[in-house]
C-alpha cells in the first residue's frame, strides 16, 4: 500500500525556535497534502490544504505567517512552527492524496509529529 | 461547516459486538469515512460508505443512511487491541475540494 513518511516522529524544542515538519510520500504523487493538529483527547483538526506549486488554503483561525507550509514537489509538503511557544505543542499529521485518486480513494497519512514546547 | 456527533466514550467486553453511530450535517456529501486511532498514532483507514447500506468487512462493517445523516461502525468479536478512538469523517464536497473533517472520536474500551 501507499506510504507517507512524516519526520520527525517527535520533537523536543525551546518556545521561541522554529520546527519543521516533512511529510513526504514515497511511492506515490500527491498533488495534495492535508496538515492536521490534533490536542490532546480531542479531534483532528485540519490546518491547511496544501497544493503542489501554490500556496496553501489555511483553515479559519490558523495564522499562515506561524505555520508555514510548503509543497514544492509532489512528493513533499512541509510545516514550519515558528516562533513556538507552548501552546503550539501538540500532535500534528499529515496525510497525502495520490495524483490518480478516485472519488472513493481514501487518504494516506503520516506517522504523526508530537512537539512539545518547554 | 459541518456538525458531526458520536458519543464520547463507550465500553465493552472482549467477545462481544459494539455499534458506534454517528450522525452528520454536510452542505454537500461525497462520502463517509471512518477512521481507527490509537493513542499517539495517526489514524488508520477503517472503511468508506458512499451507498446507502451496510458494507460487511471482516470484523467490522459500516452503514450509511444518507437521507438521515446517518452511519454506525460496527465491531464484532471485540478484541482487547480494538481499544482505541474511533473517528467518523464525512467528506463534504461542499468544501470544494478533497478533504475530511473529523469527529472528535469515540473513545473504545474493551474490557476482559
Amino acid at each position: 500500500g501507499a506510504v507517507v513518511s512524516q519526520h520527525p516522529s517527535r520533537v523536543i524544542c525551546k518556545s521561541g525556535t522554529s520546527v519543521k515538519i516533512e511529510c513526504r510520500s514515497l511511492d506515490f504523487q500527491a498533488t495534495t497534502m492535508f496538515w492536521y493538529r490534533q490536542f490532546p483527547k480531542k479531534s483532528l483538526m485540519l490546518m491547511a490544504t496544501s497544493n503542489e506549486g501554490s500556496k496553501a488554503t489555511y483553515e479559519q483561525g490558523v495564522e499562515k505567517d506561524k505555520f508555514l507550509i510548503n509543497h514544492a514537489s509532489l512528493t513533499l509538503s512541509t510545516l514550519t512552527v515558528t516562533s513556538a511557544h507552548p501552546e503550539d505543542s501538540s500532535f500534528y499529521i499529515c496525510s497525502a492524496r495520490p495524483l490518480q485518486a478516485t472519488t472513493n480513494e481514501k487518504l494516506f497519512f503520516g506517522s504523526g509529529t508530537q512537539l512539545s514546547v518547554l | 461547516g459541518q456538525n458531526i456527533d458520536q458519543p464520547t466514550e463507550m465500553t465493552a467486553t472482549e467477545g462481544a459486538i459494539v455499534q458506534i453511530n454517528c450522525t452528520y450535517q454536510t452542505s454537500g456529501f461525497n462520502g463517509l469515512f471512518w477512521y481507527q486511532q490509537h493513542a499517539g498514532e495517526a489514524p488508520t483507514f477503517l472503511s468508506y460508505n458512499v451507498l446507502d447500506g451496510l458494507e460487511e468487512k471482516g470484523r467490522f462493517s459500516s452503514f450509511l443512511s444518507r437521507s438521515k445523516g446517518y452511519s454506525y461502525l460496527l465491531l464484532k468479536e471485540l478484541q482487547m487491541k480494538d481499544s482505541a478512538s474511533y473517528l467518523c469523517a464525512p467528506w463534504d464536497s461542499g468544501a470544494g475540494s478533497y478533504q475530511l473533517t473529523f469527529g472528535k472520536g469515540t473513545k473504545l474500551s474493551v474490557i476482559p
